[in-house]
């Protein structure tokens, strides 16, 4: 089974902190995603990337960036934390040119909780 | 904003029942997939129907798409307690391999 690993189930950080959310995948897949999901707003995506040290931003960037130095490894950055970040973060992968009938693989999520 | 929207937001049903939910989008698809989500966890890939498609099964899953009203549905045949989840319709556009998903329907399975 595809396996989306994210570091962290649970984080608290304080404002104003660098916050790093990791994730991992380990089905060679090209694609990944970061998204964020708010109550009553559904999934947003924030960054996605198609390939190794490449970057697309979503629909909600702004006080994000993210970095693919390795195909199994997503990172997303909070550069400066605040509390409107506050937020279940999910990542996910997908095969580029995707197989018929396969979606995204879902990690368990990191919620985050900016104080 | 969300391109594809659920309805209801809510459903609660009986077990043994079905239950019917439904996702409206704006724009141009290749294709359009349901995910479900237990309780603060992650999202679970159920199915994907492509735009040339109207009608696909997966065990007791039953999708339809009507790409000239822009809207899907999904059946769950013969409910039970363990369905009792959110469900998510999101949509790939024509673009590319990004997914845009809606806001969700809650759904409730009484024992």
């Amino acid at each position: 089974d595809v396996k989306v690993t994210q570091s962290s189930r649970y984080l608290v950080k304080r404002t104003g902190e660098k916050v790093f959310l990791e994730c991992v995948q380990d089905m060679d897949h090209e694609n990944m995603f970061w998204y964020r999901q708010d109550p009553g707003l559904g999934l947003r995506l924030i960054y996605f990337s198609y390939d190794v040290k490449m970057k697309e931003k979503g629909d909600i960037p702004e006080g994000y960036s993210v970095s693919r130095e390795k195909k199994e490894r997503f990172s997303l950055i909070l550069e400066s934390a605040s509390t409107n970040q506050t937020s279940m973060y999910l990542c996910a992968s997908s095969l580029f040119g995707r197989i018929r009938g396969e979606g995204y693989t879902f990690g368990s999520g990191t919620r985050l909780t900016v104080v | 904003s969300q391109q594809g929207e659920e309805d209801p937001q809510a459903l609660s049903i009986q077990e043994g029942e079905n239950a019917t939910m439904n996702c409206s989008y704006k724009t141009s698809i290749n294709n359009l997939q349901w995910y479900r989500q237990n309780s603060g966890r992650g999202l679970v890939h159920l199915i994907l129907i492509r735009s040339n498609e109207r009608e696909k099964h997966s065990g007791r899953l039953r999708v339809t798409l009507d790409t000239s009203k822009k809207s899907s549905s999904l059946l769950i045949t013969a409910s039970r307690a363990a369905d009792t989840a959110s469900y998510f319709c999101a949509t790939e556009g024509a673009a590319g391999n990004k997914l845009t998903f809606g806001g969700g329907t809650r759904v409730l399975v009484k024992p």
